[in-house]
């Protein structure tokens, strides 16, 4: 069964601190990995998308890596701010079209002052 | 552009009711998808649409419909409530048809149902 798995569940750092989250899949190899962002009370936003070729992909303090070896992606989130507070989903696409997008339970991330 | 809107932003009913959610894609996107998000399952595919056409679906019991307009604006409907139901369920839009796995799916902010 494919599936994704994001640690840690949660994680709490203080503001300006880096921090990196992981995702696991089985998914292989698959049309493209994700990660969202979350606000409380919000819909997903997009942050990054790699292809299975892909390795790192960057977005401001957001940089997405990819391990096809060991099947494993982390999001790096580099100085953080308040506005970090979130959850981080990772989203793996399998290649054929009528397989289903795979959603892990995202991290819950909480940034302190 | 205009974002993904859904309406009702909340909703509250009770077990046994019926309930029609509405989703507004962005201009241009002609595909829709659905989804349920509780805090014990993280976010789980219901059905997507393209071009009024249910052309993937999730594990969800027959309950569970969507349909797709004309204009590319879609509803989702769940009979018989039941108290499991309540979650923020989800509509997100793309440009293309399904089989482009390299879009970026846009969210819309969700409706909240609560099923008392």
């Amino acid at each position: 069964k494919n599936q994704v798995e994001q640690s840690p569940q949660s994680l709490i750092i203080l503001e300006g601190k880096n921090c990196t989250l992981q995702c696991n899949y089985t998914v292989s190899p698959f049309s493209n990995l994700r990660w969202y962002k979350q606000d409380t009370g919000r819909g997903p936003v997009s942050l990054t998308i790699m292809t299975f070729s892909e390795n790192t992909k960057s977005n401001g303090r957001y940089t997405a890596t990819l391990d096809a070896d060991t099947k494993q992606s982390s999001l790096h989130i580099t100085a953080s701010q308040l506005s970090d507070s979130a959850s981080y989903i990772c989203v793996v696409s399998p290649p054929l079209t009528d397989d289903k997008i795979i959603f892990g339970k995202g991290t819950r991330l909480h940034i302190l002052p | 552009k205009a974002g993904v809107t859904q309406t009702p932003r909340y909703l509250i009913k009770t077990r046994g009711q019926q309930v029609t959610l509405s989703c507004s894609p962005i201009s241009g996107h002609r595909s829709v998808s659905w989804y349920q998000q509780t805090p014990g399952q993280g976010l789980q595919f219901l059905f997507e649409y393209f071009s009024e056409t249910q052309r993937n679906k999730g594990n969800f019991p027959g309950r569970f419909s969507g349909r797709q307009f004309s204009n590319s604006r879609s509803e989702m409907n769940v009979s018989t409530l039941e108290l499991g139901d309540s979650a923020l369920y989800l509509c997100a839009s793309s440009p293309g048809s399904p089989g482009s796995r390299g879009e970026t799916q846009y969210f819309g902010p969700g409706t909240r149902l609560l099923v008392l």
